[in-house]
């Protein structure tokens, strides 16, 4: 199974709801990521766990708060966002941090009203 | 972060071989140069990874010269399906393959 599952495939949202985004791997890998993308960008770092703590957070705000419950999942809590944090959210995963391929989730459509 | 330099975008024809450029200057000692391919409202998907010479897979040849300072991306034979952007990455600041640069856009033409 080399997969990264992401759901859902797509979330329409207001500003005050609270939503969450799951991403799921079973390929043991021990290092796991989430990425922003906007149309005709870049994916954009958000976070980074390894070995299920939070390693790396790219001054994300707090209306984006990540977790990861145990090595297979990693979770994105959704609250209060903006209109302008519409966009794809990408996980990913890799055997270790900084080594080898990651493998990549098809990613979230986030649409916020 | 990132430390890597690619055309904005390229024209290409069906059938032909393409040729993608990265410069990484300020590349590290310790540092892997991996390519990823991207369609649209899909997640990257790995091509290939090297450290120097020359890596070749089934469906790509990385080039790096001796002083490491580019690397060349070599899709033979390129059809369509072949038109997405084409990431370099090197490691950023943490020393890690995972922030992305710009990308090159891929247009094959028939």
């Amino acid at each position: 199974d080399t997969e990264v599952t992401q759901t859902p495939k797509h979330l329409v949202m207001g500003m005050t709801n609270k939503k969450s985004l799951k991403c799921e791997q079973h390929m043991g890998h021990r290092a796991m990521y989430w990425y922003k993308q906007k149309a005709k960008k870049p994916p954009e770092l958000m976070f980074v766990y390894s070995y299920e703590k939070l390693s790396i957070n790219e001054s994300v705000p707090s209306r984006f708060s990540p977790e990861c419950p145990n090595s297979s999942l990693l979770n994105l809590h959704l609250h209060a966002l903006q209109p302008e944090d519409s966009a794809l959210y990408l996980c990913a995963s890799s055997q270790a941090l900084g080594t080898g391929e990651l493998f990549f989730g098809e990613g979230s459509r986030l649409t916020v009203l | 972060l990132a430390k890597t330099t690619q055309p904005i975008s390229m024209d290409s024809y069906e059938g032909q071989e393409v040729n993608i450029t990265c410069s990484h200057n300020n590349i590290a000692t310790n540092d892997y140069i991996t390519w990823y391919q991207q369609f649209p409202s899909q997640g990257p998907r790995f091509i290939i990874q090297g450290y120097k010479t020359k890596v070749t897979n089934e469906v790509a040849s990385l080039f790096i010269p001796a002083d490491r300072k580019s690397s060349t991306l070599s899709l033979p034979r390129v059809s369509l399906s072949d038109t997405a952007v084409y990431y370099c990455l090197v490691g950023d600041d943490y020393g890690q393959n995972f922030v992305f640069g710009p990308g090159t856009r891929l247009s094959v033409l028939p």
